[in-house]
């Protein structure tokens, strides 16, 4: 059973270019969340996507936009690189639960690591 | 926002007993989760606990009471291998109803195990 994955495991950009992320779910998962972790810090919430729509959205200029395809893969977008994009970013999938009292428990990627310089 | 507090560092010997503390104050709480994350590794799922009281796992338990907006994460027999950064991260209902809830988490406790 394949776990969540993503591509590619490290990034070097410059400041001002544009990068694009990779995520695959994990088998059977039809949601996707991306987080970004600056170093020492917890994950924040960037945005989900389920049916192929962004749902919801943390506090991330517009310069963050994303996409999921029908096999549920997403991608993250970042536009107008900044240094403090520089982070490990996650992809957590998981399923849109249908009973309550489900964990809701999201499977996160080993993340890319993007270094903007 | 949310307020997810956990200590920064903490430091035990191998085979002790340690507790990691972690407040929050939100609306619309629908779920508590500890997460173990190694250094320059994903977040691994340890625990949920929705529920008031004590979920155990082996080596690994987790009590919460919403009551007072509080969890913790107990760890025994510590190993040299649990050395790792553990996240609190709170699930809310959101406000729209939706039951595609975000997890808020806390800045982490990077605890080291020494022998």
């Amino acid at each position: 059973d394949a776990g969540v994955t993503q591509s590619p495991t490290h990034l070097i950009k410059t400041r001002g270019q544009q990068v694009t992320l990779r995520c695959s779910p994990k088998s059977g998962h039809d949601t996707v969340s991306w987080y970004q972790q600056a170093l020492g810090q917890g994950p924040q919430f960037i945005f989900q996507y389920y049916e192929e729509e962004e749902r919801q959205r943390g506090n991330f200029p517009d310069r963050f936009s994303g996409h999921q395809f029908p096999n549920y893969s997403s991608e993250l977008n970042v536009n107008a690189l900044l240094l403090g994009d520089s982070a490990l970013y996650l992809c957590a999938s998981s399923l849109l639960p249908g009973l309550a009292g489900d964990s809701y428990e999201q499977y996160f990627g080993p993340g890319t690591r993007l270094t903007v310089t | 926002g949310q307020n997810i507090d956990q200590p920064t560092e903490m430091t035990a010997t191998e085979g002790a007993i340690v507790q990691i503390n972690c407040t929050y104050q939100t609306s619309g709480f629908n779920g508590l989760f500890w997460y173990q994350q190694h250094a320059g590794e994903a977040p691994t799922f340890l625990s949920y606990n929705v529920l008031d009281g004590l979920e155990e796992k082996g080596r690994f338990s987790s009590f919460l009471s919403r009551s007072k907006g509080y969890s913790y994460l107990l760890l025994k027999e510590l190993q040299m291998k649990d050395s790792a950064s553990y996240l609190c991260a709170v699930k809310r209902r959101e406000d729209r109803g939706s039951t595609l809830g975000r997890l808020y988490f806390g800045r982490g406790t990077q605890l080291t195990v020494w022998p």
